[in-house]
């Protein structure tokens, strides 16, 4: 079965540009999580979806991030424009559902902001 | 709010050694405890995990005690190899909360032949 996949690995941008992480989920996973991981902390969740439809953007800075997941499918996780504080990696995840669920993460994306 | 600290890293071991690190918790409500484990170059990867007080979690040798009275989740592993050395994150999820994680700060593991 194959696993999360994200896109690009790495990224690097100078402030004030945009940047767009894709993640594709595991097949079936109706639930996906967008984490923050900043170096030397454990990631914290941006956003999540059920299907296509937000369950959880509390954490997200929704003045410069923003997320869309299109069909209940694949992800996008957009910045605009970018800060130095963006630097981190960002972690996509998925699961069946949202009840006690395993979430299998992806690779990451690296994002350095200069 | 919720909550999760582990012990600061990073924990550096001889192969064979005993490990544990420790994991406390705050909370509302009875949340499942879990494990994530990140090896070099790779994503997260769920070790264990125990739904309800007393419960033990294990997998590849590895424990954990889901202790309500201490709110603690403290991962042992009797005999450690170098093929374990990463990066070990204790997190909770919230019965009701979505299954959101909160997530420790992490505790780097070296092991050394």
């Amino acid at each position: 079965e194959a696993g999360v996949a994200q896109s690009p690995r790495y990224k690097i941008i100078e402030k004030r540009q945009s940047v767009a992480f894709w993640c594709n989920p595991i097949s079936g996973h109706a639930t996906l999580y967008w984490y923050q991981q900043i170096l030397g902390q454990g990631p914290k969740l941006l956003i999540q979806f059920q299907n296509n439809g937000v369950v959880d953007d509390s954490q997200l800075p929704k003045d410069r991030f923003s997320a869309e997941r299109l069909k209940g499918v694949d992800s996008t996780l957009k910045i605009q424009p970018a800060k130095l504080e963006d630097s981190a990696v960002y972690l996509c995840a998925s699961s069946l559902g949202t009840t006690g669920e395993t979430q299998y993460f992806g690779p990451g994306t690296r994002l350095l902001v200069l | 709010g919720d909550s999760v600290t582990q012990m600061e890293g990073p924990v550096t071991l001889s192969e064979e050694a005993f490990l544990t690190i420790n994991c406390t918790y705050t909370a509302t409500g009875y949340p499942s405890l879990f494990w994530y484990v990140q090896y070099p170059g790779e994503g997260l990867q769920l070790l264990l995990k125990a739904t309800k007080a007393d419960d033990k979690g294990s997998n590849k040798g590895f424990e954990a005690t889901y202790r309500k009275e201490t709110t603690s989740f403290h991962l042992e592993k009797g005999s450690v190899q170098v093929s374990d050395s990463a990066v070990y994150f204790c997190a909770l999820s919230l019965s009701g909360g979505y299954n959101k994680l909160i997530f420790g700060a992490g505790t780097r593991l070296a092991v050394h032949p």
